[in-house]
């Protein structure tokens, strides 16, 4: 069936570091892919998405890009703030769009 | 506007009492979802509806669980007999339709002593 491995945390990095989460999925078909994104005490938030293989999706400088040959979909940011600090969630949608998530990776990002 | 919204936020209950958790979706919204987030699971799907069609249940971990949506709004979810292992946040999204982005209400914590 339909699955989402996602790097474990917690991630520590210093403001304006580089962050990457990598997340890789198993999929039949041409499942679309997002990024979640759950701050300290709020409910789970769209970051991005991409509905097609080599489809880029960006917001608030977070990108990833839909690689259908590594079945990828990694997270990166160039310069974290200490307000990315959250849990992130990679996902895939099927058929019914009933989302897959991963596990979820905590971002600590200090000062 | 209004977001999805989901009572009680918290809920404290006994092994083997019945709990009814509500979620109301955005308005116009025909999709909806409930999923389970948990420590040991993560988070997981329970069950959708959208519009008139039979509900995907494929989610539901017993028979203890139920879910309905009334007048294709409100959804109550329903979990019976609660173990300690129910509990979890349940968290409710919907969407304009079924492929179309999700949006989440802030989840009900659900606490089985």
């Amino acid at each position: 069936g339909n699955s989402v491995t996602q790097m474990e945390g917690p991630v520590t990095l210093s403001e304006e570091a580089f962050l990457t989460i990598n997340c890789t999925y198993t999929a039949t078909g041409y499942p679309s892919l997002f990024w979640y994104v759950q701050y300290p005490g709020e409910g789970l938030q769209l970051l991005l998405k991409a509905t097609k293989a080599d489809d880029k999706g960006s917001n608030k400088g977070f990108e990833a890009t839909y690689r259908k040959e590594t079945t990828s979909f990694h997270l990166e940011k160039g310069s974290v703030q200490v307000s990315d600090s959250a849990v992130y969630f990679c996902a895939l949608g099927g058929a019914t769009n009933k989302l897959i998530f991963g596990t979820g990776t905590l971002l600590a990002v200090q000062p | 506007g209004a977001g999805v919204s989901q009572s009680p936020s918290n809920k404290v209950t006994e092994k083997g009492k019945d709990v009814e958790l509500r979620c109301d979706p955005i308005s116009g919204h025909t999709a909806l979802y409930w999923y389970r987030q948990s420590l040991g699971q993560g988070l997981e799907f329970l069950i959708y509806f959208q519009g008139n069609s039979a509900p995907d249940k494929s989610g539901l971990p017993s028979d203890r669980f139920s879910a309905e949506r009334t007048g294709g709004s409100v959804s109550t979810l329903t979990i019976q007999r609660t173990q300690q292992e129910d509990s979890a946040v349940y968290l409710c999204a919907s969407s304009l339709k079924f492929d179309n982005e999700q949006f989440f209400g802030p989840g009900t914590r659900l606490t089985v002593l």
